[in-house]
């Protein structure tokens, strides 16, 4: 079937506009995750969904970011105000079940502030 | 703080060679994943080794996992050039979140 999918895969902004990305899961994956990647970094956790539970906020790095996951499906990732240190690459990700299982990745959203 | 790093951060070997790169990490786990990334692709699961596991195989992959040293290896035999790409391991701290936690990654290339 078809994998994790995100839009778009580029997106260039000014310095201080909002953005939406977007992430489409596996169909029936209950957990959702959001990373960021910096060039040459690792992946940075910014929020995780799991079915109906209240949502891990925990990575989000300041009240800029925010997220949402509509019907327990497609989850869009809001930057408000976007910054110059907020360019890199968006990675969404979707499991079965709970954290501890196999991620899939979708192929990221290359997210650069001008 | 990076709960799993992996080691080298970059390693360049000749396509038919074994490629050896090291995770290690902080506090105790449930399970340990590895990941490959392509340049500018997301990141695809190749292997998960549980705590209670000590080796685990598939194709030319082998993983282990020390518990007791907090470090795992993967072992890719007679690498080819498509094996060219970044790999992390992820670790899953027990009693903790549960969010998986990965490293800054290796990146492997291998010459044809």
């Amino acid at each position: 079937g078809a994998g994790v999918s995100q839009s778009p895969s580029n997106k260039v902004t000014e310095k201080g506009k909002d953005v939406e990305l977007r992430c489409d899961p596996i169909s029936g994956h209950t957990a959702l995750y959001w990373y960021r990647q910096s060039l040459g970094q690792g992946l940075e956790f910014l929020i995780y969904f799991q079915g109906n539970s209240a949502p891990d906020k925990s990575g989000l790095p300041s009240d800029r970011f925010s997220a949402e996951r509509t019907g327990g499906s497609v989850s869009t990732l809001t930057i408000q105000r976007t910054q110059q240190e907020d360019s890199a690459v968006y990675l969404c990700a979707s499991s079965l079940g709970g954290a501890r299982e196999t991620q899939y990745f979708g192929p990221g959203t290359r997210l650069l502030v001008l | 703080s990076q709960q799993g790093e992996e080691d080298p951060q970059a390693l360049s070997i000749q396509e038919g060679e074994n490629a050896t790169m090291n995770c290690s990490y902080k506090t105790s786990i449930n399970n340990l994943q590895w990941y490959r990334q392509n340049s500018g692709r997301g990141l695809v699961h190749l292997i998960l080794i549980r705590s209670n596991e000590r080796e685990k195989h598939s194709g030319r992959l082998r993983v282990t996992l020390d518990t007791s040293k907090k470090s795992s290896s993967l072992l890719i035999t007679a690498s080819r050039a498509a094996d060219t790409a970044s790999y992390f391991c992820a670790t899953d701290a027990s009693g903790g979140s549960y969010i998986p936690t990965f490293g800054r990654g290796t990146s492997l290339i291998v010459h044809p």
